[in-house]
């Protein structure tokens, strides 16, 4: 069975600062991951995933996130934390042949001016 | 393209009442899924639709829940006598094909359900 943590429930940040949001999954097969997005109101918006190949994915707006297998971890960063960024996001793992996504507790990010 | 939609947006019953939640997925997707979204319990996988069968129904919480997916497209998921428990985003997502693992899903706005 697969599970995702994400440590730190919420975490604030000045704008223009980095953003480290973190995620460490378990599973006992190679993994794919995922990062969503969830506006208020709204449903989850996929952000970034990792299947195969490069472990550093980009995504839109200036996020990252890099598979780390020693460590299981798809730690998702942004170098400069801009007002829009707010937003709760959540780590979510999957794997080959797998027909759902696993999900971390989930992270609300809030942007400080 | 027009996304996943999801009805009612809204939805309040009274305890013990039947409630049903509609989701068109995406033109053309072969999988869709349901998922439940809930303070303290967090995201949590109920069903997922392969066309019409529904391989894996690991996820519902009990024999109050039902769903069935007709013509490949529209699902319904259904709740007999409502429970506050029950309280929760329901969010629906659809994929191009099903197992795979890393086929991105698509999701709803959600039905937020509120049993009083």
């Amino acid at each position: 069975a697969q599970s995702v943590t994400q440590l730190g429930s919420h975490v604030s940040v000045s704008e223009g600062a980095l953003v480290l949001l973190r995620c460490n999954y378990s599973s006992s097969v190679p993994p794919y991951l995922f990062w969503y997005v969830q506006y208020p109101n709204q449903g989850l918006q996929l952000l970034l995933k990792y299947t195969t190949g490069a472990t550093l994915v980009k995504g839109i707006n200036g996020f990252e996130a890099e598979f780390k297998k020693s460590e299981t971890s798809f730690h998702r960063t942004k170098p400069s934390a801009h007002m829009s960024d707010a937003a709760e996001y959540f780590c979510a793992v999957s794997v080959i042949g797998g027909n759902k996504l696993v999900f971390g507790a989930g992270t609300i990010l809030r942007v400080k001016s | 393209g027009a996304g996943v939609s999801q009805s009612p947006s809204n939805k309040v019953t009274e305890k013990g009442k039947d409630v049903e939640l509609r989701c068109d997925p995406i033109s053309g997707h072969t999988a869709l899924y349901w998922y439940r979204q809930s303070l303290g319990q967090g995201l949590e996988f109920l069903i997922y639709f392969q066309g019409n069968s529904a391989p894996d129904k690991s996820g519902l919480p009990s024999d109050r829940f039902s769903a069935e997916r007709t013509g490949g497209s529209v699902s319904t998921l259904t709740i007999q006598r409502t429970q506050q428990e029950d309280s929760a985003v329901y969010l629906c997502a659809s994929s191009p094909w099903g197992s795979g693992g890393y086929n991105e899903q698509f999701f709803g706005p959600g039905t937020r359900l509120t049993v009083l």
